[in-house]
């Protein structure tokens, strides 16, 4: 959806290096979440915000991740220092939560490699 | 917990064939219910959703009916194209931001031509 723009589409890194993953919002939501997704565990939540405001990490697998959101229309998930376990696609997604639905909006994606 | 299962794929089928990739679910309340589809190279998009026992969600010729008594929300298309080509996912929300958000381990479907 044109509503969520990730940079880069591609990280090609070595070890140890820093990554950092972008998320940019076009069009006005109250949630944003950060997904991982891989062959072996499928898509797992590793962040979300709501009103910008981290709500629930628990699904962040170690300190050496980190995520922030400093506006409504902003966010970056940090890597540091990555590993070659971290290689995966990183998703950004947007939803509205109205009564029954938390809609998602999905960003294309940022594949992640690290060497 | 809220729990989704589908069935594993690959599931290949030719051009023309009829499509059911089954999925059940377990959650606490009544959670609405969806279709996510992952072309390649792109992110999740939304295919179809149900709100309510026995709604049918239906989308480019897709359809999903929310059955309660068997808690499923199974896909199907009468007859596919190679263009359906992509990795399905079921998903569903019970509410409560994204603790009530799960998304099932996703099917990938391949229409041979």
């Amino acid at each position: 959806d044109a509503g969520v723009i990730q940079s880069p589409r591609h990280e090609v890194t070595e070890m140890g290096q820093e990554v950092t993953l972008r998320c940019k919002l076009i069009s006005g939501h109250n949630s944003l979440f950060w997904y991982r997704q891989t062959m072996m565990r499928g898509l797992e939540l590793l962040i979300y915000f709501n009103n910008n405001v981290p709500i629930d990490d628990s699904g962040m697998p170690e300190d050496r991740f980190s995520a922030k959101m400093p506006n409504a229309s902003f966010s970056t998930l940090k890597i540091q220092p990555s590993e070659p376990r971290d290689s995966a696609v990183y998703f950004c997604a947007a939803g509205s939560q109205t009564g029954r639905n938390e809609k998602l909006f999905f960003g294309s994606g940022t594949q992640l490699s690290v060497l | 917990g809220n729990s989704v299962t589908q069935m594993e794929g690959p599931v290949t089928l030719s051009e023309e064939a009829f499509l059911t990739i089954n999925c059940t679910y377990t959650a606490t309340g009544y959670p609405s219910l969806f279709w996510y589809v992952q072309y390649p190279g792109e992110g999740l998009q939304l295919l179809l959703k149900a709100t309510k026992a026995d709604d049918k969600g239906s989308n480019k010729g897709f359809e999903a009916t929310y059955r309660k008594e068997t808690t499923s929300f199974h896909l199907e298309k009468g007859s596919v194209q190679v263009s359906d080509s992509a990795v399905y996912f079921c998903a569903l929300y019970s509410g409560g931001g994204a603790d009530g958000l799960t998304f099932g381990k996703g099917t990938h479907l391949i229409i041979q031509p």
